[in-house]
């Protein structure tokens, strides 16, 4: 069967780098994405990674090996309004999107 | 940006009520998705459309059926609705990414937050 694993809850300081770790195991692969979601609204669109290596965008990086089946998002300088959870997802062999349950991300000051 | 919107963000039904959950998007995407979402689990696709009229089953389509008469518009039926039905329902709608080469990305709406007495 397919399956993503990524951890239930980390906790970070303000200020502070975490990352959040992603496992995979799908039929195929066609692009991994991490998305952000805060407490009662929608995911909203991180970051894509498709070639292993890392991609950064500001504040935050996603990085991907295929042939380890992994990927993590590394969050820098951590701000509060970071506290959210964030959902992983691997497209598979047949474009469809399989999701793991996402992290909640607890920041502290 | 990519617009999706649904059309309720919060309802209460009692049990056996058919219910009907509006989506539209604004960018001409061809393929739209309606997603559950309940705590400890991951998105559970319910249904996609990837052309007018076309429909097809996900995940866990059971107890839902779903309408595109027109583009820009995915509609989510539940022809009698039931308790287990009681959850986060989001409609996402696919494109491109803006400076994203190569990606298709899932824009969602705010979400439907349903209820089930």
């Amino acid at each position: 069967g397919q399956n993503i694993d990524q951890p239930t809850e980390m906790t970070a300081t303000e200020g502070a780098i975490v990352q959040i770790n992603c496992t995979y195991q799908t039929s195929g692969f066609n692009g991994l994405f991490w998305y952000q979601q805060h407490a009662g609204e929608a995911p909203t669109f991180l970051s894509y990674n498709v070639l292993d290596g890392l991609e950064e965008k500001g504040r935050f990086s996603s990085f991907l090996s295929r042939s380890k089946g992994y990927s993590y998002l590394l969050l820098k300088e951590l701000q509060m309004k970071d506290s959210a959870s964030y959902l992983c997802a691997v497209m598979d062999s047949n474009y469809q999107l399989i999701w793991g349950a996402g992290t909640k991300l607890i920041i502290k000051p | 940006d990519v617009k999706v919107t649904q059309s309720s963000r919060y309802l209460v039904k009692r049990t056996g009520e058919k219910v009907f959950l509006e989506c539209v998007q604004d960018m001409d995407h061809e393929n739209m998705f309606w997603y559950r979402q309940d705590p400890g689990l991951g998105l559970r696709l319910i249904y996609f459309s990837y052309d007018v009229k076309m429909k097809e089953k996900g995940d866990i389509p059971e107890g839902y059926s779903v309408s595109r008469e027109k583009k820009e518009r995915f509609s989510l039926i539940l022809e009698s609705a039931s308790t287990n039905q009681t959850s986060m329902y989001l409609c996402a709608s696919l494109g491109a990414e803006q400076g994203i080469s190569g990606a298709n990305v899932l824009t969602f709406g705010a979400g439907s937050r349903l209820t089930v007495l």
